[in-house]
């Protein structure tokens, strides 16, 4: 079965640095997702992407967080200037189309710790 | 707006006896749901849909789900739990039009021996 993968599974970045994590969403879907699950807390809506542009954005999404799909294959979520508080789990997401009974299917996450 | 309550942050039950995750929602509009579940350290996998076809709806790893209009309700059962049930269970609500979905707080299921 076709999944989504993400990478790293772990990153741990200084405080201040920019950061980039990494999806592959599944070949033939076209729109996509990030979440984020700060620890112990419920899993938030970041960002929703298709045809090349942001769709949605939470009010979490701000100008620090941009996200892109460079290549065919890849979408990434960059976090610049980063901050304590963006310690999280950040998962992606992707579905085939856009209807509200067709599930989004999640990658295995990457655990960002910011030190 | 949608909304998503799940009532209970953690269950205990003992293995072999049945499962119950209650799961409440808002929603203006005919909603889709969704139950997810997050192994430790592992991504979030779909566990079964609802999307205004029958409201009993089959799941993998024997769970069900019931939609009940009349009690905003979706919760998730399975008669006879197993071990490897143990997991962060998700209750979630999607609206036709609407990109996002929304997740619950989660239901943290613990399986005693």
């Amino acid at each position: 079965e076709p999944e989504v993968t993400q990478t790293p599974s772990h990153q741990v970045t200084q405080m201040g640095q920019e950061v980039i994590l990494r999806c592959v969403p599944i070949s033939n879907h076209l729109y996509f997702y990030w979440y984020r699950q700060i620890l112990g807390q419920k899993v938030e809506f970041l960002v929703s992407f298709y045809n090349n542009e942001i769709s949605e954005k939470s009010e979490i999404f701000d100008d620090q967080f941009s996200v892109e799909r460079p290549d065919g294959s890849n979408f990434t979520l960059k976090i610049r200037s980063t901050k304590l508080e963006d310690s999280a789990m950040y998962f992606c997401a992707s579905r085939g189309d856009r209807t509200s009974n067709q599930p989004q299917h999640f990658g295995d996450g990457t655990r960002l710790s910011i030190l | 707006a949608q909304s998503v309550t799940q009532l209970d942050s953690h269950v205990s039950v003992s293995e072999g006896t049945p499962v119950l995750l209650r799961c409440n929602y808002s929603s203006s509009y005919s909603p889709s749901l969704f139950w997810y579940v997050q192994h430790p350290n592992k991504g979030l996998q779909l566990l079964l849909k609802y999307t205004s076809a029958a409201t009993l709806v089959k799941g993998i790893n024997g769970f069900e789900a019931e939609f009940k209009k009349s009690e905003t309700s979706f919760h998730l059962t399975k008669p006879s739990a197993h071990m490897s049930d143990a997991a962060e269970y998700f209750c979630v609500v999607s609206v036709r039009g609407d990109d996002k979905i929304i997740f619950g707080k989660g239901t943290r299921l613990h399986i005693l021996p």
